[in-house]
């Protein structure tokens, strides 16, 4: 079985661009979670979504950062306008809770260099 | 928002040796997990723990999760340079609440 696909695996962009960020859940996963992974606050918990609705999403920096489910098999994460310090490793992640106590798995990620 | 505490933060060990890795909170959590990260990779589920108490075995990984579910500690006999890598503990609170990453342990092991 396919894991959890996320593209580009490396985006490198210029301040003030918009960046896009893909993911494709592994098929029957309910939850899809969004991380974020820097060395000095190490991963942290975006937003997540049940069911393509999105739960929570206090974990998102600022309003720069949206992020979409359209259906059970797509998701993305935008940032717009990108930022130096946006510069991280971006996971996204997906689990079954009611099964697996939110057991969760992870996608290679997506390094993101905003420079 | 719960908070998990792992130490130490980085341990650098000769093969052969055992360790032991730890992750505290003054919280309760109905469920724990580890996950170990390599480098350029995503976190890889290895062990959730459910009952105070508990004592899982994968290989040489030993893990135990605290009799109040509020700590857990991963013990690693005879370390291998395969073990490398950033361990993560994370829990699920009583009211089942998303996961809360620590901070890891980042282990390197040396041939």
């Amino acid at each position: 079985d396919a894991g959890v696909i996320q593209s580009p695996r490396h985006e490198v962009t210029e301040m003030g661009q918009e960046v896009t960020l893909r993911c494709k859940p592994i098929s029957g996963h309910d939850y899809l979670f969004w991380y974020r992974q820097t060395m000095m606050r190490g991963l942290e918990l975006l937003i997540y979504f049940n069911n393509n609705v999105p739960i929570d999403d206090s974990g998102m920096p600022e309003d720069r950062f949206s992020a979409k489910m359209p259906n059970a098999s797509f998701s993305t994460l935008k940032i717009q306008p990108s930022e130096p310090r946006d510069s991280a490793v971006y996971f996204c992640a997906s689990s079954i809770r009611a099964v697996r106590h939110y057991e969760q798995y992870f996608g290679p990620g997506t390094r993101l260099t905003v420079t | 928002t719960q908070l998990l505490e792992q130490s130490p933060q980085f341990l650098s060990i000769q093969e052969g040796e055992n360790l032991t890795v730890y992750c505290n909170s003054s919280s309760v959590f109905s469920s724990l997990q580890w996950y170990r990260q390599e480098p350029g990779e995503g976190p890889v589920l290895l062990v959730t723990v459910v009952t105070g108490g508990e004592v899982k075995k994968l290989k040489r990984l030993t893990f135990q999760f605290g009799d109040a579910r509020k700590d857990s500690s991963l013990h690693i006999t005879a370390a291998q340079p395969g073990d490398t890598g950033l361990y993560l503990c994370a829990g699920v609170d009583n009211a089942g609440n998303m996961l809360t990453f620590g901070g890891g342990t980042r282990l390197m092991v040396k041939p």
